[in-house]
């Protein structure tokens, strides 16, 4: 499969704990994009990156959130200190980035329930 | 800030008629409008795509059309099909390598 891949595909965690999880692009995709999607409504921006540049975090976005992309290929998107609120699926995307026309591919998502 | 609105957040037609659904957005900066279908459990997909310097773009059943001065675009679904029920999003964003902005979905459920 060359899509975007994510890991885990569902998490349960309780309160309080931490938890990580990891998007991989489509190849020698330069653009890498957190969203987050609650039941009923629409994916909502998280961050994203440019290599291993993150280019904007969304204003919304709690300190207890943090993402990287070290090498500029693979991502991680850490959750510290997890509230219920959190539960949601979260959706990586990636685009080839600056001048091309291709738009955004997302992955099949981390489901996250916090408990 | 930026913010996308979509209406209806419900449509139900019979198959064969034509659904439309309406966006508006905020962002003048916004060049590029795409629009993506989400079935139950997936991943959302694009559909079609718009940027600014075209008024309308069509892909066989599926047209959408932009007016930039009033922040409107839409999508239409010609002759539509049972397997076009699913959640379809519009979002608006500078080009299409930065972030968009979607709206709230729109249920569309086509009844054979």
């Amino acid at each position: 499969d060359t899509g975007v891949s994510q890991d885990p595909r569902h998490k349960i965690t309780k309160r309080g704990q931490n938890v990580t999880f990891r998007c991989d692009p489509i190849s020698e995709h330069n653009r890498l994009y957190w969203y987050r999607q609650t039941l009923g409504q629409g994916p909502e921006f998280l961050t994203y990156f440019q290599n291993e540049a993150q280019l904007e975090k969304s204003r919304l976005l709690s300190d207890r959130f943090s993402a990287e992309r070290p090498k500029g290929s693979f991502s991680t998107l850490e959750i510290q200190r997890t509230e219920q609120g959190d539960s949601a699926m979260y959706l990586c995307a990636s685009s080839p980035g600056m001048g091309g026309k291709e738009t955004q591919y997302f992955g099949p998502g981390t489901r996250l329930l916090v408990l | 800030g930026e913010n996308v609105e979509q209406h209806p957040s419900t449509l139900s037609v019979q198959e064969g008629d034509s659904a439309v659904i309406k966006c508006t957005y905020s962002d003048s900066a916004s060049n590029y409008f795409p629009w993506y279908k989400q079935e139950l459990g997936k991943r959302p997909q694009l559909i079609i795509d718009i940027r600014s310097n075209v008024g309308e773009k069509k892909d066989q059943r599926i047209a959408v059309t932009l007016n930039k001065t009033a922040k409107h675009f839409s999508l239409h679904i010609t002759e539509t099909q049972p397997e076009d029920s699913a959640v379809y999003f519009c979002a608006a964003g500078e080009t299409s390598y930065d972030k968009v902005i979607f709206g709230p979905g729109t249920s569309l459920s086509v009844i054979p």
